[in-house]
């Protein structure tokens, strides 16, 4: 069964950092693009960035480009996203999720984490 | 960045009967278009990817039609569990982009 667990998500004051983490099992991690989306409370669904299976290509919403980071430890089978300069407007639940499809960026999400909790607040 | 709207924002239907819900995009995004849905409190879910095909382990009273700027998610004959929110989401350009949602509820 795909697991995927984040973790990292906390309290922070604007212009602080966070390192989110997204823990994976139960498939070839190495093998799928991964993302990152977030939702704000009681709002809908963003996309913030997504990578490539090897880590190679990544990808950034305007909002948050030059501001947070995504990587990927395909030896520790976790994806993480290092966010800067944190902004009110970033609140959110941010979610992890898998590509669909191997070997692929497809740029859809299936399936995705439980989500963690970043409140960004002075 | 190509904007996603859904309509209705809301739909009030009956256990049984069929949803039809909206999804028109400000330019042509061929049939690179998705649908989820996420129940209250949970997270959400992939339903029809490429605008047509069922995502894995998806019942068969979801299905999803359309191309270029305009998209429909059918669900025939509704069950209670499928009374949530349903958002579209594009992949044909950089930003991907959602819908704003729309929330399915029991009339």
């Amino acid at each position: 069964e795909v697991q995927l667990l984040e973790s990292g998500g906390g309290l922070v004051h604007p212009g602080g950092s966070l390192r989110l983490s997204c823990a994976a099992s139960g498939f070839t991690f190495a093998t799928y693009a991964m993302s990152w989306v977030r939702q704000a409370p009681g709002k809908g669904l963003e996309w913030v960035s997504g990578i490539n299976n090897s880590g190679g290509s990544t990808y950034y919403a305007d909002s948050v480009k030059g501001r947070f980071t995504i990587s990927r430890d395909n030896s520790k089978n976790t994806l993480y996203l290092q966010m800067n300069s944190l902004r009110v407007e970033d609140t959110a639940v941010y979610y992890c999720a898998k590509d669909p499809f191997p070997a692929a960026v497809t740029n859809y999400f299936d399936p995705w984490g439980q989500g963690t909790l970043v409140t960004v607040s002075s | 960045e190509i904007v996603l709207t859904q309509s209705p924002a809301t739909l009030s239907l009956s256990p049984g009967e069929r949803a039809t819900l909206s999804c028109r995009a400000s330019q042509s995004v061929s049939s690179f278009l998705a649908w989820y849905q996420q129940r209250p409190g949970q997270v959400p879910r992939l339903l029809i990817f490429d605008a047509t095909n069922t995502a894995t382990g998806i019942p068969a009273r979801f299905s999803g039609s359309g191309s270029g700027t305009d998209f429909t998610l059918t669900i025939n004959s509704l069950e209670p569990e499928d009374f949530a929110v349903y958002y579209c989401q594009q992949r044909s350009n950089w930003p991907i982009t959602f819908g704003q949602g729309t929330r399915l509820e029991i009339k």
